[in-house]
């Protein structure tokens, strides 16, 4: 079973809707992330988590919310869809304690489409 | 600020071609350096990293080799493979948050 599950995969969605994307791992680690790719800009990140009581804002943060429910999960949402928002989004996680040379663990990926 | 140049894609080599892909980096002191994979359809996978100047990060065949005179830690492969063919992604750690700064990625295509 896969170490960091991201979920749906693939998502079609219109302008104005709210969406949330989930993410899930087994690997105990404590920092949780939220990229976005897309094409030509390589991997921005939307927010990061160092723990559950921990949330910080990434470099491109507006428009997105993120919910740290547990070690294991954090999920990003999108209050308000919009076309720009059309994306490759990842999660990562990461605990340098464990690995001991800050490895980022990336999931599948969610493909994102705002019509 | 923190930031990571690569070269511009797309590449495509024949099987059993040199690659190199050129990566390099501006951030104050030290950081760590990274290259990362990524296969079609999935996320990305750490290939190889260096912590400090000189290091040389290996696998798989790839190397690279931290620059700290160039800040320059560009990716090599003596004969590369079709199984190969993936987007590879520079990116570099610096600071006590752990956050990555990605380069914009290279397509590279391995033809037969």
């Amino acid at each position: 079973d896969a170490d960091v599950t991201q979920t749906p995969r693939n998502r079609i969605t219109k302008t104005g809707k709210r969406i949330m994307l989930e993410c899930s791992q087994t690997k105990g680690h404590d920092r949780m992330y939220w990229y976005r790719q897309d094409p030509g800009l390589g991997l921005r990140l939307i927010y990061y988590s160092f723990d559950v009581k921990d949330i910080n804002k990434g470099e491109i943060s507006d428009g997105y919310s993120v919910s740290r429910q547990a070690q294991a999960k954090f999920s990003l949402s999108l209050e308000s869809a919009i076309p720009n928002q059309t994306a490759l989004y990842f999660c990562a996680t990461s605990d340098p304690g464990t690995s001991g040379d800050n490895e980022q663990f990336f999931g599948p990926g969610t493909r994102l489409t705002v019509l | 600020g923190n930031s990571v140049t690569q070269m511009e894609g797309p590449v495509t080599l024949s099987e059993e071609a040199f690659l190199t892909i050129n990566c390099t980096y501006t951030a104050t002191g030290y950081p760590s350096l990274f290259w990362y994979v990524q296969y079609p359809g999935e996320g990305l996978q750490l290939l190889l990293k260096a912590t400090k100047a000189d290091d040389k990060g290996s696998n798989k065949g790839f190397e690279a080799t931290y620059r700290k005179e160039t800040t320059s830690f560009h990716l090599e492969k003596g004969s590369v493979q079709v199984s190969d063919s993936a987007v590879y992604f520079c990116a570099l750690r610096r600071g006590s948050n752990y956050k990555l700064t990605f380069g914009k990625g290279t397509l590279l295509t391995v033809n037969p």
